[in-house]
């Protein structure tokens, strides 16, 4: 099983909406509404930020969201921040055989 | 709060074992799936291993399956992860990771990690 693709980095200025792309197939993204988005600063733990395709868990601002349609999934984050600069990881459910699949990473960088 | 903190980590050779430990506390361990994912250095996550709540149903990545076992004493509140036959591509920091809810299929809480180096 592949990970999922994604852009290498993708930047933007303060206040600006940044969108990160997770591409995967109809084995995981298109099929299953498993997925999930993780921010990861340098040399911290990975942080959960979107589950279920769009849904934030408590303490995540609304400034994060996301989307999926077909094989790709989406991550925005609007108004973007300093603190936004890290690593995002999006992750599919991709049934009983192959179970997780993670993407790339995404490096988003503040200018 | 929700802690996990990993641990067993180390340096070793090719072809050798370890095993990693991860303790949970701040939730009832007892009551939540619970995983193991790596990243090797400068790349990805990827997850590797899945363990149930009472520790009947266990899966595993092809890239370790027959290699790596996963187990869990919840009296311990403590989740284990048996690595036998390493190989150069196993070095990575290993993160233990919390399922949200039963079938939940994200991670809620996960590890800082504890690295593993494989190297003669």
């Amino acid at each position: 099983q592949s990970a999922l693709t994604q852009p290498r980095s993708v930047s933007g200025s303060p206040g600006q909406s940044v969108t990160i792309s997770c591409t995967g197939t109809s084995n995981d993204v298109g099929t299953y509404n498993f997925v999930s988005w993780y921010q990861q600063h340098p040399g911290k733990a990975p942080k959960l930020m979107i589950y279920d395709v769009n849904k934030r868990p408590s303490g995540v601002p609304d400034r994060f969201s996301g989307s999926k349609s077909g094989n790709t999934a989406s991550l925005t984050i609007s108004g973007l921040q300093d603190e936004d600069e890290a690593d995002y990881y999006c992750c599919s459910y991709a049934g009983i055989y192959t179970h997780y699949v993670f993407g790339t990473g995404t490096r988003v960088t503040v200018l | 709060e929700v802690q996990l903190v990993e641990s067993g980590g180390g340096l070793v050779q090719p072809g050798g074992s370890l095993r990693l430990s991860c303790v949970a506390s701040g939730f009832t361990f007892s009551s939540f799936e619970m995983h193991w994912v790596r990243q090797a250095p400068g790349k990805g996550l990827e997850w590797i291993s899945y363990i149930s709540t009472g520790g009947s149903f266990t899966h595993y990545a092809d890239s370790v399956k027959g290699r790596f076992t996963i187990s869990r004493d919840d009296a311990k509140n403590a989740l284990y992860l048996e690595m036998n036959s390493l190989r150069a591509e196993d070095m990575a920091v290993y993160h233990c990771a919390r399922e949200a809810y039963r079938s939940s299929k994200n991670f809620d809480h996960w590890g800082q990690g504890t690295l593993v180096t494989v190297s003669s």
